[in-house]
């Protein structure tokens, strides 16, 4: 069974630009959560998605969104990169709402110069 | 507001020793709770999650135990190996909710 997948792996922008990263969860999963770990700290829950909706974000600001597809894949729009959001941004995907283990993909990387 | 405390930040032990990394919630709610292991450069991995109405867990070198009324559970790792180097990170959640609150991380060297 495949894992969950992000792309890209390494995104570099500049600052004011803006961030696209992506997520397939695992198959049959349709909650798909995003997490930013900055370097050296710990995992700061973002958002969740499921069954295309936005369930819950958490404290960041409006220029952090995104979507769930169809197919519940995910896509993580950063809007007016600042240098802080230089991160690695990680999604996680589990059975609906009421399934507890986050499975993690690999993350994607972005440095904001 | 919840909150998991996690402890210590930084674990070195001698290859075969054993490790202990301990995490304490702060709420009465939560009843899973997982251990993920994140080497350089990749996602979390889970390799361990009890509930609770188990109060311990084994998995070959890897043990949790969970003591619900101190809200204390713990990460114990025999025999380790220097492929067990990387950093630990304990959650809690409730079941219905999507919500993990993760420990801020153990980065656990193992000595050759």
């Amino acid at each position: 069974e495949a894992g969950v997948t992000q792309s890209p792996t390494h995104l570099i922008k500049t600052r004011g630009q803006q961030a696209t990263l992506r997520c397939s969860p695992i198959s049959g999963h349709t909650s798909v959560y995003w997490y930013q770990q900055a370097l050296g700290l710990g995992l700061q829950f973002l958002l969740w998605y499921d069954e295309g909706e936005e369930r819950n974000r958490g404290n960041f600001p409006p220029r952090f969104s995104g979507r769930q597809f169809p197919n519940y894949s995910s896509e993580l729009n950063v809007n007016a990169l600042e240098l802080e959001d230089s991160a690695l941004y990680l999604c996680a995907s589990s059975h609906g709402t009421t399934g507890e283990t986050q499975y993690f993909g690999p993350g994607t990387r972005l440095l904001v110069l | 507001g919840e909150n998991v405390e996690q402890h210590p930040s930084t674990l070195s032990v001698q290859e075969g020793d054993s490790a202990v990394i301990k995490c304490t919630y702060s709420d009465s709610a939560s009843n899973y709770f997982p251990w993920y292991k994140q080497e350089l450069g990749k996602g979390p991995q889970l390799i361990i999650d009890i509930r609770s109405n188990v109060g311990e867990k084994k998995d070959q070198r890897i043990a949790v135990t969970l003591n619900k009324t101190a809200k204390h559970f713990s990460l114990h790792i025999t025999e380790t190996q220097p492929e067990d180097s990387a950093v630990y990170f304990c959650a809690a959640s409730t079941s219905g909710t999507y919500k993990y609150i993760f420990g801020t991380g153990t980065r656990l060297k193992v000595l050759a």
